[in-house]
């Protein structure tokens, strides 16, 4: 079966620091990974996505992520932080099974700060 | 474009009341499901469906029950409540095996 571990369920960073969240997913199959973003008291946002090809995804609000196969990591990255990137990010894999009904599984979760 | 609708948005019940939570998918989205977010939780699936038929179960109480109708929006039925069952309330559709689609979800607070 297939999980996912985030690595510090909160990140605090200065304004205009690099943005490093970390994912590790388990998958006995080639996995389909997400990150998505969760400001307070709304719904999940997608900022990206791996299937296939290219291993640097590139997302919205300039993030990005690059899949490492030989690592089973999925990290967040984004190079200059801004006080609206303060939210809740999780990290998802899509529980892939026969029939296709797959649904995501989603790490803990990591709180991320940005302080001026 | 069209997005995932959740109604209501934000629910206040009684312990031991019942609940409906409506959920319409996109459009040609074949895929339902459901997931429970607690307070300061990540999401949990409860249940899915594909083709209006039920094709997952995960952690979802006994109390509760889902179905899918033939328009394709689904509607999570929950009774008995308990505090515990306060939570947000995520429906997401999807329509290949990596277009998934998330509701801005109904918030259920049980007093």
């Amino acid at each position: 079966a297939q999980s996912v571990t985030q690595l510090g369920s909160h990140v605090s960073v200065s304004e205009g620091a690099l943005v490093l969240l970390r994912c590790n997913y388990s998958s006995s199959v080639p996995p389909y990974l997400f990150w998505y973003v969760q400001y307070p008291n709304q719904g999940l946002q997608l900022l990206l996505k791996y299937t296939t090809g290219a291993t640097l995804v590139k997302g919205i609000n300039g993030f990005e992520a690059e899949f490492k196969k030989s690592e089973t990591s999925f990290h967040l990255t984004k190079p200059s932080a801004h006080m609206s990137d303060a939210a809740e990010y999780f990290c998802a894999v899509s529980d892939q099974k026969s029939g296709g009904y797959n649904k995501l599984i989603f790490g803990a979760g990591t709180r991320l700060a940005v302080h001026p | 474009a069209a997005g995932v609708i959740q109604s209501p948005r934000h629910l206040i019940k009684e312990k031991r009341e019942t609940a409906t939570l409506k959920c319409y998918p996109i459009p040609r989205h074949d895929t339902v499901y459901w997931y429970q977010q607690g307070p300061g939780q990540d999401p949990q699936f409860l249940i899915s469906f594909y083709e209006k038929m039920q094709s997952d179960k995960g952690s979802i109480p006994d109390r509760f029950s889902a179905q899918q109708f033939s328009d394709y929006h689904s509607e999570l039925n929950m009774s008995s409540l308990e505090l515990g069952d306060s939570a947000l309330y995520f429906c997401a559709s999807r329509s290949n095996p990596y277009g998934y689609t998330f509701g801005s979800g109904t918030r259920l607070t049980v007093v």
